[in-house]
Order: structure tokens, then sequence, then C-alpha cells
């Protein structure tokens, strides 16, 4: 079945520190990948879309210029959480969706967990 | 993409069968139910997705009502290891690019006890 891996699973670092979180589909294309937070006992929230070779799309709210994401190729997504500080720790969810098949699930990676001290 | 609406928590008697149900009463004809669970710690786990018959795969089966405005998944004989988070969520089929993200409700906390 459609594997996502998300790298590291754990990150505990200093406030201020720049972050990068990789995702990637291990058997499959994916056009999209999806960037979601979850804070504990709550559901997750989708932060961004990323499209293979071009700008992710926001929601509301997430400042892109804090919460950069990259997408170069079919099954790599990268999130870079720029200058973190202790608000910003959470557990960080990618997800992947299979070029062109349109009711295909999303696939999900293992998260990570980011904790700023 | 519609609404869901689940019961908060639920639980099961290990070997018994799970019945979760979820409402989506406002389901358009061209949107799919999807259905995943969250085991603590864990990224989201696909479980089962339909449209309108009824599906069965090796983790469950999925019913959904002729009306399409309700459905109910079902774990067969729920063991201890199939505690989490349940999410029902329903998402359109004409979708590209950026379009068609999953939204996650609550969902319902199935607890599994022996």
């Amino acid at each position: 079945g459609a594997v996502v891996s998300q790298h590291p699973s754990w990150v505990i670092c200093k406030s201020g520190t720049s972050v990068k979180i990789e995702c990637r589909s291990l058997d499959f294309q994916a056009t999209t990948m999806f960037w979601y937070r979850q804070f504990p006992k709550q559901s997750l929230m989708l932060m961004a879309t990323s499209n293979e070779g071009s700008k992710a799309t926001y929601e509301q709210g997430v400042e892109k210029d804090k919460f950069l994401i990259n997408h170069a190729s079919l099954t790599l997504s990268t999130l870079t959480v720029t200058s973190a500080h202790p608000e910003d720790s959470s557990f960080y969810i990618c997800s992947a969706r299979e070029v062109l098949v349109s009711n295909q699930p999303q696939h999900f990676g293992d998260g990570t967990r980011l904790s700023i001290l | 993409d519609a609404k869901t609406t689940q019961p908060t928590s639920m639980d099961c008697a290990e070997g018994r069968a799970a019945n979760l149900p979820c409402n989506h009463s406002t389901i358009s004809g061209n949107e799919y139910v999807y259905w995943y669970r969250q085991i603590h710690s864990q990224g989201p786990q696909y479980i089962i997705h339909g449209l309108k018959n009824n599906e069965t795969n090796e983790m469950a089966s999925l019913i959904i009502t002729e009306d399409r405005k309700s459905s109910t998944l079902i774990l067969p004989h729920a063991t201890l290891r199939d505690t989490a988070v349940y999410y029902c969520i329903v998402r359109a089929t004409n979708y590209g690019g950026s379009q068609g993200n999953l939204i996650f409700g609550k969902g319902t906390k199935l607890s599994v006890k022996p």
C-alpha cells in the first residue's frame, strides 16, 4: 500500500532555531501534499497545501514566512519552521495523494513532534 | 465539503463488533465518505471509503444508507489495538491541484475494553 515517510519523528531545539521536516511518498508520486498541525487533545488543522513545482497555498492565519514549504519533486515536500518559538511546539503531520487518481485516499506520515525550549 | 457529526466517544468490549455512526445529512452527490483513525501520537491511518455502495476490506466494513445521509463503520471483531479516534470525513471527487484536502472534525474516541 501507499506509504508516506516523515522525518524526523521528533525534534527538540532551542528557541530561535529553524527546523526542517521532510515528507516523502515512498511508492507513489504525489502532485499534492498537505501539512497539518495538531495541538494536544485537538483535531488536525490544515496548515497548507503543497503543489509540486509551484507555491504552496496557506490556510488563513498561517504565516507563510514562518512556515516555509518546498515541493521540489513528486515524492518530496519539506516544511521549515523558521525561528521557532515555544508556541510553535506541536505535532506536525504531512499527507500525500497519488497523482491523477481523484477518489483515492490521502495517506499520512507518522508525524513529527516538535518541542521548542 | 459537507460537514459530519459523530458521537464524542464510544466503548466496545474486546472481540465484539464496534459500530461507529456518522451523520452527513448535507452530503452532495459527488462526495465520498472516508474513514480514518488516529492512534495516540501517530498520523491518521486510512481505513475505508465509499460513495453509494457498502464496502468491505480487511480492516472494516462501511455501510452507507440509501439516502447517503449517514453511514456506519463496522470493526467486526474489535481488539485493544483498535482503541483510537475515528474520523468520518466527506470529500468531493471533482477537485484538482490544491483542492480536496481532508477536513478533520473531532471524531469518535473508541475505547476497546478487555
